[in-house]
């Protein structure tokens, strides 16, 4: 398998504008997780999905946050309007969703929003 | 709720130098532990880990020991490359309450001069 594939692999957008992240989780993993890496807030947990339901999302931090999984091998991320305040990297991790399994994570998406 | 807390970084090292990197968590029950390591520019990736008490992971000359007295699970390496300068996270999943959503603690960063 390729592993966790996330697209792109860098986005620089203009204040307001729409974007949207793309994964793509390893085949068989039911467990699927968003999250967001900056130097003040290090790992942040976005959102999580099981067997492509969203789970718990309390980590979305606003409206303007919107992830789906419209079926299990894909999922989107997507940001309307974006702010400078969200330029971080955004990963995605899938799991196998069982004990002492471990997280495979992306490469992730460098937002910068100007 | 579950947490990982670990020590703050920069750790600086010279090449051939003693590594630990402190972690302790809070939990209920008996979490699986982690240790990954985020390399400049990637997600992160798994390094070791151990599912129950007084395991021991072990990887790349990393190793780790499930310590449930003192709930920790340090990090340490006998004699650091220049290589392993990268981010390492301590992370902890649950064994119970039906959703295997990961902890991550901040990550700290190593540095590695020749």
């Amino acid at each position: 398998d390729a592993g966790v594939i996330q697209s792109p692999r860098h986005e620089v957008t203009e204040m307001g504008q729409e974007v949207t992240l793309r994964c793509k989780p390893i085949s068989g993993h039911n467990s699927l997780f968003w999250y967001r890496q900056t130097m003040m807030r290090g790992l942040e947990l976005l959102i999580y999905f099981n067997n492509n339901v969203p789970i718990d999302d309390s980590g979305m931090p606003e409206d303007r946050f919107s992830a789906k999984m419209p079926n299990a091998s894909f999922s989107t991320l997507k940001i309307q309007p974006s702010e400078p305040r969200d330029s971080a990297v955004y990963f995605c991790a899938s799991t196998e969703d069982r004990l002492n399994t471990e997280a495979f994570f992306g490469q992730g998406t460098r937002l910068t929003v100007v | 709720g579950n947490s990982v807390t670990q020590m703050e970084g920069p750790v600086t090292l010279s090449e051939e130098a003693f590594l630990t990197i402190n972690c302790t968590y809070t939990a209920t029950g008996y979490p699986s532990l982690f240790w990954y390591v985020q390399y400049p520019g990637e997600g992160l990736q798994l390094l070791l880990k151990a599912t129950k008490a007084d395991d021991k992971g072990s990887n790349k000359g990393f190793e780790a020991t499930y310590r449930k007295e003192t709930t920790s699970f340090h990090l340490e390496k006998g004699s650091v490359q220049v290589s392993d300068s990268a981010v390492y996270f301590c992370a902890l999943c649950p064994s119970s309450g039906g959703s295997y959503i990961p902890t991550f603690g901040r990550g700290t960063s190593l540095i590695v001069h020749p």
